[in-house]
């Protein structure tokens, strides 16, 4: 079954230290992986997406087809990234995303 | 401005006293969708469409229904709720459903069913 796990409830780190986040899935097909965030009182929204394979506010995330894994990375974290952030999968278009649980992400100065 | 918006934003209701929770997109989407998210569980698609008259089940279809006359409207919903259909829901529009899209979505609509 299409499944998407994020094993962290709350992650919580000091500005500059480096965040991962963790995503693993299990889908028997080629996935396609996405990182969704949402700020406080706005809307969820896209981060990135592993076929763009592209950086967006200092965020990257590599998909892993072997540990099947899609942990999003940020060398240095900033308060103003303390947010919700959600993995989703996808077997082929938006037709049926699936989401991790999520994961709060809290920067303390 | 290019949004989804949803109405209500949050509603109070009774088990069994049929609902509707709006949808409106104003950016000529053919893909929309409604997710459900719960603490614990994220968000779990409830239905999606691809283009006017083409809707399809998601992961919990269940206790819902969908409809898609118009491209811009996709409206949710509930002929007789009852309380474990408190949550709170999010439409979604892209523009024809590929993974290489944005997916836009609206400011979320709580519902509580008594």
């Amino acid at each position: 079954a299409q499944r998407v796990t994020q094993p962290e409830k709350l992650l919580s780190v000091f500005k500059g230290a480096p965040v991962e986040l963790k995503c693993n899935y299990s889908y028997s097909g080629s996935p396609e992986l996405f990182w969704y965030v949402q700020y406080s009182r706005q809307r969820l929204q896209l981060l990135l997406r592993h076929i763009s394979r592209e950086s967006i506010k200092g965020f990257t995330a590599d998909l892993n087809k072997g540990e099947t894994s899609f942990h999003l990375k940020k060398p240095f974290a900033q308060e103003e990234d303390s947010a919700m952030y959600y993995c989703a999968l996808s077997g082929g278009g938006y037709n049926k995303l699936i989401f991790g649980a999520g994961t709060r992400l809290a920067v303390h100065p | 401005e290019a949004q989804v918006t949803q109405n209500p934003r949050y509603l109070i209701t009774v088990t069994g006293k049929k609902l509707t929770v709006t949808c409106s997109q104003n950016m000529n989407h053919e893909y929309m969708s409604w997710y459900r998210q719960d603490p614990g569980l994220g968000l779990r698609q409830i239905y999606y469409s691809m283009n006017v008259e083409v809707t399809d089940k998601g992961d919990v279809p269940e206790g819902y229904k969908v409809s898609r006359k118009e491209k811009r409207n996709f409206p949710l919903i509930l002929e007789s709720p009852s309380p474990n259909q408190t949550s709170l829901y999010f439409c979604a529009s892209s523009l024809s459903g590929t993974g290489y899209e944005k997916l836009f979505f609206g400011s979320g609509t709580q519902l509580s069913v008594l």
